[in-house]
């Protein structure tokens, strides 16, 4: 069974500052898509970034990058220039293409962004 | 841009009732989810439905629920007899081919008494 893991319950940056949150997961299927999904105190979940595990290259969206390396199976997302509203949890969270539909996610990791 | 919209946004109900859960997936999308998130826990999921039938449900997923798409655009979770368990935020999401992005609703909160 695929599994996510997110090591670090929570974090802390500062405005302005560079954050990197951190992702594994564990699978054998070599197509899959990998998911960061953010979820503020609303507890909406957002889609902040996908990545797509045939694309050697990494995906980014404006302030918010990952770095993808297959072979380690980790897949963290790098928040530049952090903001205030950055604050929220994160979830990692993996969708294999084909066999099962359902998306895995990760605990989450609770992003605090100080002044 | 086309969203997901679930209804209502807050239920609270007694342990033993049935209480309806309505999506509004996204109007071209074909794969519909249930996931639920007890507060302070990971996302969970509980069932896929594609083409009008159930293509995939976890083992939290038992008799007590239930999914229905009953017209052609809302897609409903009903829980038959709550348990105080069953308190949770309920996600409904949606995706229009396995090669996109599921795309979720803001959610219902559940509080079962």
């Amino acid at each position: 069974a695929q599994t996510v893991t997110q090591s670090q319950p929570e974090m802390s940056v500062q405005e302005a500052e560079t954050v990197t949150l951190s992702c594994t997961y564990d699978t054998s299927e070599s197509d899959y898509y990998l998911f960061w999904y953010k979820q503020p105190p609303s507890r909406q979940m957002i889609l902040v970034i996908r990545q797509e595990a045939y694309k050697q290259q990494n995906a980014t969206e404006n302030r918010f990058s990952v770095n993808f390396q297959k072979a380690a199976k980790s897949f963290s997302l790098k928040i530049s220039d952090s903001q205030l509203g950055d604050a929220a949890m994160y979830f990692c969270a993996y969708f294999p293409q084909g066999g099962s539909e359902k998306l895995v996610f990760g605990k989450g990791m609770k992003l605090t962004v100080n002044p | 841009e086309p969203e997901v919209t679930q209804t209502p946004s807050h239920q609270v109900t007694q342990m033993g009732q049935e209480v309806i859960l309505r999506c509004v997936p996204i109007s071209n999308h074909l794969y519909f989810y249930w996931y639920r998130q007890i507060l302070g826990q990971k996302v969970e999921f509980l069932v896929s439905f594609y083409n009008n039938e159930i293509s995939e449900k976890s083992e939290i997923f038992d008799d007590q629920f239930s999914v229905e798409r009953p017209d052609g655009s809302n897609f409903t979770l009903k829980i038959r007899s709550t348990k105080l368990e069953d308190s949770a935020m309920y996600f409904c999401a949606s995706l229009q081919g396995l090669y996109e992005t599921q795309y979720f609703g803001p959610g219902t909160r559940l509080l079962v008494l």
